[in-house]
C-alpha cells in the first residue's frame, strides 16, 4: 500500500529564515505530487505541483520554491520566511488525474 | 474568482439524522469532483469521488449528488454519527486542462450532536 510522510510535523521559525519541508512517498513510482497550504480558517490553496523529475508548476507566486530531486521525494522551500507563510502545508500525491491522497502535514508558525 | 464555494461554513445535525453538505461552482468544465474530511492538525481523508458522466455516486454512509445543470453537488451523509464531525471540503477538476489541479471550496465544518 501506499504511504506519505511529511516532517517536520510542526516548526516555528523567525522571519527571514530558511525553511524546508519534505515530503516522499512510499509503495508507488511516478506519482504527481503536490503542496498545498491551509491559512487559519481558510481553504485550501495549491502551491505547487509536479507530474515528474525536475518539473515545477507553480500556481501562486510567492516567497516560496519547490523541487522534486528523486521521483517519490518533494521539498518546499524558502530563503527569507515572511510573517504571511505561517499555516499548515500539506503534501498530496495521486495517480493521473484522480483521487489525491494528503500527508499529515506540517504546521508553521513564523515568528 | 472562487471557482468552488461551500456557502455554508458550518453545519449541526443531530446524530442519526442526515447531514447534507452543498457544493457549487462556476467553471463548466469541471468534470471530476471530490469530497474530503478533515480532522484539526491532519491531513483530509478521502472520501468519495464523481464523474460528471453519473449523477450519482454511493460508498456506505456517504452518497455524493451531482446537478451539472446546476452546477451542484451535494454530500448526503447517513446516519450522521458523532465520529463525522469535522471539516469537509469538495474539490473540482477540468481534465481539459492537463494538469490534474484541483479546486478545493473553503470547506464547511460538520457537528453531530448525540
Amino acid at each position: 500500500s501506499q504511504t506519505i510522510h511529511q516532517w517536520p510535523a510542526t516548526l516555528v521559525q523567525p522571519v527571514g529564515s530558511p525553511l524546508s519541508l519534505e515530503c516522499t512517498v512510499e509503495g508507488t513510482s511516478n506519482p504527481n505530487l503536490y503542496w498545498y497550504r491551509q491559512a487559519a480558517g481558510r481553504g485550501l490553496q495549491l502551491l505547487f505541483y509536479s507530474v515528474g523529475i525536475g518539473q515545477i508548476s507553480s500556481e501562486v507566486p510567492q516567497n516560496l520554491s519547490a523541487s522534486r530531486p528523486q521521483d517519490r521525494q518533494f521539498i518546499l522551500s524558502s530563503k527569507k520566511l515572511l510573517l504571511s507563510d505561517s499555516g499548515f502545508y500539506l503534501c498530496a500525491w495521486s495517480r493521473g488525474r484522480y483521487e489525491q491522497y494528503f500527508g499529515p502535514g506540517t504546521r508553521l508558525t513564523v515568528t | 474568482d472562487q471557482q468552488v464555494k461551500q456557502n455554508s461554513p458550518s453545519l449541526s445535525v443531530q446524530e442519526g439524522r442526515i447531514s447534507i453538505l452543498n457544493c457549487d461552482y462556476t467553471n463548466s468544465m469541471f468534470d471530476y469532483f471530490l469530497w474530503y474530511k478533515k480532522y484539526p492538525a491532519e491531513g483530509p481523508t478521502f472520501l468519495i469521488s464523481i464523474s460528471s458522466i453519473k449523477d450519482k455516486n454511493e460508498d456506505g454512509r456517504f452518497t455524493v449528488f451531482l446537478n451539472k445543470s446546476a452546477k451542484h453537488l451535494s454530500l448526503h451523509i447517513v446516519p450522521s454519527q458523532p465520529g463525522d464531525s469535522a471539516v469537509y471540503f469538495c474539490a473540482a477538476s477540468a481534465g481539459t486542462s492537463g494538469t490534474y489541479k484541483y479546486i478545493f471550496g473553503t470547506g464547511t465544518r460538520l457537528k453531530v450532536l448525540a
